[in-house]
């Protein structure tokens, strides 16, 4: 049973306009939450990240934003570059321990 | 500034062999983690350890083996290389919530 989803596996979408990234959980123990951004033959490389005691996050281009009664994060990137085009994985812990990730949204920004 | 390092990058396997992929970090986490990456399957967690002489099981533990002797070195060791072990590993480890990812280890069993 997946306790952390993202239910698209692809986006695309123009140089300048936003990207809306979607993540699903289903654990109520999460209280803490990470996005990741992966290039191919790269490991993951660490994005930013949301306490459950907030409800927004923001650093530079891009935004976190944590709904807990509905379970859903979203990663906004404003604007989006061409550079910004990789796989962009969702995760979740409880206290310090294991990270739990999502399938991955690989998103596609086209010039 | 090494962070996390993995080796070998690649690797190919014949069924039925062992082999370890080696994790190295240089600053001084305790917790350390290994992960395969799968298509359509995103990062699922085999092992991990909370400091060393401790290791427990992730989600797809099953045909490999792990050990922590230092704080630094974290290696996964696969005895009986299997098909279904074709996959990109990824060694972490983590300061705090925050995970610093290797560059990976792709491995092929043929």
């Amino acid at each position: 049973d997946q306790q952390v989803k993202q239910n698209s596996p692809s986006l695309s979408v123009q140089e300048g306009r936003i990207s809306i990234l979607n993540c699903d959980y289903t654990n109520s123990m999460f209280d803490y939450f990470l996005w990741y951004k992966k290039y191919p033959a790269e490991g993951p490389t660490f994005l930013i990240s949301i306490s459950s005691i907030k409800d927004k996050n923001e650093d530079g281009r891009f935004t976190v934003f944590l709904n807990k009664s509905a379970k859903h994060l979203s990663l906004h990137i404003v604007p989006s570059q061409p550079g910004d085009s990789a796989v962009y994985f969702c995760a979740a812990s409880s206290g310090y321990s294991t990270l739990t990730f999502g399938k991955g949204t690989m998103l596609l920004v086209s010039p | 500034n090494a962070g996390v390092t993995q080796t070998p990058k690649f690797q190919v396997l014949k069924t039925g062999q062992s082999m370890t992929l080696q994790c190295a970090q240089d600053m001084n986490h305790e917790y350390m983690s290994w992960y395969r990456q799968d298509p359509g399957m995103g990062l699922r967690l085999i092992h991990y350890s909370v400091g060393a002489g401790i290791t427990d099981q992730g989600e797809v533990p099953n045909g490999y083996n792990v050990s922590r002797s230092t704080t630094e070195d974290f290696p996964l060791r696969l005895l009986s290389a299997a098909p279904s072990q074709t996959s990109v590993y990824f060694c972490a480890s983590m300061r705090g919530t925050e995970a610093f990812f290797g560059q990976g280890t792709r491995l092929t069993v043929v």
